[in-house]
């Protein structure tokens, strides 16, 4: 069975500073990943995606995430964030039943 | 592309009055469609799977008989909460398949918040 694990509920970060969101996955599987951002009341936005090929992979709004096999990781990172960047951030993996399974978030924060 | 919306936004009701949610893919055929409950605070928790033309398949704890849903074409899916309780309320969201995709990629729709009185 697939799963995905988000590590820290909520990041808060300076403008400017590096973003890093914690994932790691757990899949018996090659797994299908992706980060997907959510703002208050509204639905949920893909912010980039992992299938096969490239392991560094871009995505809207300057965000990039690695997928790491060896660490069963799928970190999300963005060099300088903005304060249009606050909002939830979830992980997820496509499991072999058909579904997206999503973590259980992160909530990040951008301090002036 | 790749576009799915959800009727109506937001929506209040009473206790014990039934409410219905639709979901539509508008650029794009969904064999699947799914449902998500969002508590604040939490992540989206899968509720049911619905394929055109048959039975949904609900997750377990999801009572059927409480969230019917009904996909009866390609483009829609209805949720409908019936006999709406306070704990009823929530965020609901659907996302729906495009089949034709290579990995079925799910597209959002941008969710329904049920306020139940």
């Amino acid at each position: 069975a697939q799963s995905v694990t988000q590590l820290g509920s909520h990041v808060s970060v300076s403008e400017g500073a590096l973003v890093l969101l914690r994932c790691n996955y757990s899949s018996s599987v090659p797994p299908y990943l992706f980060w997907y951002v959510q703002y208050p009341n509204q639905g949920l936005q893909l912010l980039l995606k992992y299938t096969t090929g490239a392991t560094l992979v871009k995505g809207i709004n300057g965000f990039e995430a690695e997928f790491k096999k060896s660490e069963t990781s799928f970190h999300l990172t963005k060099p300088s964030a903005h304060m249009s960047d606050a909002a939830e951030y979830f992980c997820a993996v496509y499991s072999s039943a058909s579904k997206i399974i999503f973590g259980s978030g992160t909530r990040l924060s951008i301090r002036p | 592309g790749a576009v799915v919306s959800q009727h109506p936004s937001r929506v209040i009701c009473k206790s014990g009055t039934s409410v219905k949610i639709e979901c539509r893919s508008l650029d794009f055929q969904a064999t699947t469609m799914f449902w998500y409950r969002q508590f604040p605070k939490q992540s989206l928790m899968l509720m049911a799977t619905s394929n055109e033309g048959s039975k949904a398949t609900y997750e377990q704890g999801v009572e059927k008989d409480k969230f019917l849903i009904n996909h009866a074409s390609l483009t829609l899916s209805t949720l409908t909460v019936t006999s709406a309780h306070p704990e009823d309320s929530s965020f609901y969201i659907c996302s729906a398949r495009d089949g034709t995709r290579n990995y079925n990629e799910q597209f959002f729709g941008p969710g329904t918040r049920l306020t139940v009185l």
